[in-house]
């Protein structure tokens, strides 16, 4: 149990329609991120959250992306219009003391 | 431009013998190294972790090498189990504490523990 939750684990779509996985802490962290891993490459940054506040974004994060995370709590990451390029596992994690990162199951997209 | 490489793919080895997993890196402001654990449809497992003022650090059949000169990385696990076979990432920061920027990754190695 990594103490974080994504839903759904799994998401087929056509594309051009919107999409949104959420991301819940069990307990209050003040750190969040969102990682991206498509086949064959490791996960790469998307965005960071400390509590309420998005204070980083990746260039590879288009305006058809967005964040948030309302109440510092849970986060939630919608992609518009959807594109097959944007298949792919979204991760979120959670920031640990030393700077480790602790990653939920995944969010898997696939559009068709 | 990957600040972050893992130029073995895959990596087979015996059960009982040991693995050794290498990683490089170009950015010589990473200061916090640590290595992931992935199976299939799961998100990465942290493993263990390394800080640069180490070259060494254990956690039970982990091991993990940093050679700052060289920047480079090494992972051993003795004895290998059938367990372990997963996919091996490498990932650095520049900031022990945790920064903005997160984690930068090398794009694994597919560990494979044959009977």
């Amino acid at each position: 149990d990594t103490g974080v939750s994504q839903d759904p684990r799994h998401k087929i779509t056509k594309r051009g329609q919107n999409v949104t996985f959420r991301c819940d802490p069990i307990s209050e962290h003040n750190r969040l991120y969102w990682y991206r891993q498509t086949l064959g490459q490791g996960p790469e940054f998307l965005t960071y959250f400390q509590n309420e506040a998005q204070l980083e974004k990746s260039r590879l994060l288009s305006d058809r992306f967005s964040a948030e995370r309302p109440k510092g709590s849970f986060s939630t990451l919608e992609i518009q219009r959807t594109e097959q390029g944007d298949s792919a596992m979204y991760l979120c994690a959670l920031g640990g003391v030393y700077g480790e990162l602790f990653f939920g199951e995944g969010s898997r997209l696939t559009v068709l | 431009d990957q600040q972050v490489k893992q130029n073995s793919p895959s990596l087979s080895v015996q059960e009982g013998r040991i693995s050794i997993l290498n990683c490089d890196y170009t950015n010589s402001m990473f200061d916090y190294f640590l290595w992931y654990k992935k199976y299939p449809a799961e998100g990465p497992t942290f493993l263990i972790s390394i800080s640069s003022i180490k070259d060494k650090n254990e956690d039970g059949r982990f091991t993990v090498f940093l050679n700052k000169s060289a920047k480079h990385l090494s992972l051993h696990i003795v004895p290998s189990q059938p367990g372990d076979s997963a996919v091996y990432f490498c990932a650095a920061s520049e900031y022990p504490g945790g920064g903005a920027d997160g984690l930068t990754f090398g794009k694994g190695t597919h560990l494979i523990i044959q009977p």
